[in-house]
């Protein structure tokens, strides 16, 4: 088991440009979680998927935020256009709904950086 | 929605202490509460989870315990050691089969120093 695996690992952009960043969750896992990471805000739930299906974006912060999952094992959220305090640590995390174990897995994250 | 608070936010211990971290919620339909772990450079690990039908549960050095009227959970963690170093979160969440919430809300996380 790979794990939920995150790329990139690092990410430095300019204001204005598009970024993507890249999940791909542990295979049978049929949720999929973004969560933003701040000094400030701590862990912020931005979207979650269930069986590909957005189920809550109330999490995005506007409309330069998307997500989307075209299959079971790709993810990816994107901001166009970029801006400074979107600057944080991006984590995708995934779980099963069946079984016992409840906890979410998380990747090790993308650090954004938008100068 | 639901709002868990941590305290404290940084903790500072000597090597063979214990460590306790606290944590409440504001939603009474919350029933599941597990607690993370992380690293410097790497995403948050579960160690621990407690669903509301019990009050207390161990792992070798780590126990949580959760009183579900007052609405608050603690994180215990018994012979520190600097390996225990890093930052803690504890997280809720309802898991009422049916329902959609399955999303976890976070506090705010307590950075554990554990000094030799």
């Amino acid at each position: 088991d790979a794990g939920v695996i995150q790329s990139p690992r690092h990410e430095v952009t300019e204001m204005g440009q598009e970024v993507t960043l890249r999940c791909k969750p542990i295979s049978g896992h049929d949720y999929l979680f973004w969560y933003r990471q701040t000094m400030m805000r701590g862990l912020e739930l931005l979207i979650y998927f269930n069986n590909n299906v957005p189920i809550d974006d109330s999490g995005m912060p506007e409309d330069r935020f998307s997500a989307k999952m075209p299959n079971a094992s790709f993810s990816t959220l994107k901001i166009q256009p970029s801006e400074p305090r979107d600057s944080a640590v991006y984590f995708c995390a995934s779980r099963r709904f069946l079984g016992h174990n409840y906890g979410y897995t998380f990747g090790s994250g993308t650090r954004l950086t938008v100068v | 929605g639901e709002n868990v608070e941590q305290h404290p936010s940084t903790l500072s211990v000597q090597e063979g202490d214990s460590a306790v971290i606290k944590c409440t919620y504001s939603d009474s339909a919350s029933n599941y509460f597990p607690w993370y772990k992380q690293e410097l450079g790497k995403g948050p690990q579960l160690i621990i989870d407690i669903r509301s039908n019990v009050g207390e549960k161990k792992d070798q050095r780590i126990a949580v315990t959760l009183n579900k009227t007052a609405k608050h959970f603690s994180l215990h963690i018994t012979e520190t050691q600097p390996e225990d170093s890093a930052v803690y979160f504890c997280a809720a969440s309802n898991l009422e089969s049916g329902g959609s919430n399955y999303k976890l809300t976070f506090g705010k996380g307590t950075l554990l120093t554990v000094n030799p």
